[in-house]
């Protein structure tokens, strides 16, 4: 496709169900990344894949939180046990090599809302 | 850790006027970047800066970088409510480091 696409657009759930969140890559990007965005606060880091190379998930805040990739493609962030504090934008990013000065380019993001 | 502070945080123009918003470092910034986000469209890639001294322009909208590289100005000129949305600056923190660091954002009104 033309851009990063993510899916669902929107989710509402209640507290302590799990959540998967979906992201497309743009076609030939190496780099992935998942970024969260709560109400009033800036982008935060969570998770960056790189080619076939292990993830860097020094940004996930807890162990519910874990992401996977298939290749170069698909990646999906998953949420277990989710909590209210889990309420943010989740977005993602690909970019095409990953090394710094790589734009990043975003999906339009997954508005999670935990009830 | 790098922190960037924007500011304002929100501003109200009339259509027509010029703005500028400013994105602040507390560590030297060696890629520097600028983003609009739109609610349901995420964010879209403005313009990167890595240079002191450095100016881009695209459009009506210029960035710069200052030669200490701690601070980027970006300016809109003769604003339109296309221009309308949250401008974040986002910045790595040099050498391999991938991860971009984010403002909090402003937000820009402009009234037709």
């Amino acid at each position: 496709g033309a851009g990063v696409s993510q899916s669902p657009s929107n989710k509402v759930t209640e507290k302590g169900k799990d959540v998967e969140l979906r992201c497309d890559p743009i076609s030939g990007h190496t780099a992935l990344y998942w970024y969260r965005q709560r109400l009033g606060q800036g982008l935060e880091f969570l998770i960056y894949f790189q080619g076939n190379s292990a993830p860097d998930k020094s940004g996930l805040p807890s162990d519910r939180f874990s992401a996977e990739r298939t290749g170069e493609s698909v990646s999906t962030l998953t949420i277990q046990r989710t909590q209210q504090e889990d309420s943010a934008v989740y977005l993602c990013a690909s970019s095409l090599v990953g090394l710094s000065r790589d734009t990043q380019y975003f999906g339009p993001g997954t508005r999670l809302t935990v009830l | 850790s790098q922190e960037l502070e924007q500011s304002p945080q929100s501003l109200i123009v009339q259509e027509g006027k010029n703005l500028t918003i400013n994105c602040t470092s507390s560590k030297t910034l060696y890629g520097l970047y600028w983003y609009k986000q739109k609610y349901g469209e995420g964010l879209i890639f403005l313009m990167m800066l890595q240079k002191g001294g450095e100016e881009k322009s695209h459009e009506k909208i210029t960035a710069k970088l200052d030669e200490k590289k701690q601070q980027s100005s970006l300016h809109i000129t003769a604003s339109q409510p296309s221009h309308a949305g949250i401008y974040l600056c986002g910045a790595d923190n040099g050498g391999s480091n991938y991860k971009l660091t984010f403002g909090k954002g402003t937000l820009l009104t402009v009234n037709p």
